[in-house]
């Protein structure tokens, strides 16, 4: 079936720092690929999103590329604040029997962002 | 447009009462998904409706939950009796039928604790 793995936390950087958080995935066909967030005491968010092979996302100053030869979708961002401490998800969405799309998530990355 | 709505937000039971979750999607969203997520990991698909027809329950522990979605909108998630490992959170998602390019929009979820 469909998994994703990305890379355990907690994550701790200083404010500006770069930032990459690793994640790969198993599944059949050409699924999309997602990274949520979860900020303290909030809801899963839509964080960026890449439907096919060599797309990029971008929000926020993160930005992911799907990668399909290495099957990765690996978040970036340049500069972080610390407002970005946060969980972060990375999820790939696969078709099910019956129709629609299943979102299959990994196990959640927590970024802790430093002054 | 209105968000995904959830209630209630937090519930504390003893284990083997009985809990039921509401869920209200974003208005015309035609699919519906329950998620579990236990502290420290990814959200776990516990079902997924189209309209008011089951798609997938697949990991759905059907001895104890179940959820219905009566004429294709709200919908309520019901564990009887609950148990110290259902202790989570619950999130409601809903998305449009059709888009090739769909995307799940949560809501904030009820965090159940059971003692």
């Amino acid at each position: 079936g469909d998994s994703v793995t990305q890379m355990e936390g907690p994550v701790t950087l200083s404010e500006e720092a770069f930032l990459t958080i690793n994640c790969t995935y198993t599944a059949t066909g050409y699924p999309s690929l997602f990274w949520y967030v979860q900020y303290p005491g909030e809801g899963l968010q839509l964080l960026l999103k890449a439907t096919k092979a060599d797309d990029k996302g971008s929000n926020k100053g993160f930005e992911a590329t799907y990668r399909k030869e290495t099957t990765s979708f690996h978040l970036e961002k340049g500069s972080v604040q610390v407002s970005d401490s946060a969980v972060y998800f990375c999820a790939l969405s696969g078709m099910v029997t019956g129709g629609g799309n299943k979102l299959t998530f990994g196990t959640g990355t927590q970024l802790k962002v430093e002054l | 447009e209105a968000g995904v709505a959830q209630s209630p937000r937090y519930k504390i039971i003893e284990k083997r009462q009985s809990v039921a979750f509401w869920c209200n999607p974003i208005s015309g969203h035609a699919t519906l998904y329950w998620y579990q997520q236990i502290l420290g990991q990814g959200p776990k698909l516990l079902i997924q409706f189209q309209n008011n027809g089951v798609v997938d329950d697949s990991q759905l522990p059907k001895d104890r939950f179940s959820a219905e979605r009566l004429k294709g909108v709200d919908s309520t998630l019901k564990i009887q009796p609950a148990k110290l490992e259902d202790s989570a959170v619950y999130l409601c998602a809903s998305t449009r039928w059709g888009d090739s390019q769909e995307t799940q929009y949560f809501g904030p979820g009820t965090r159940l604790l059971v003692l």
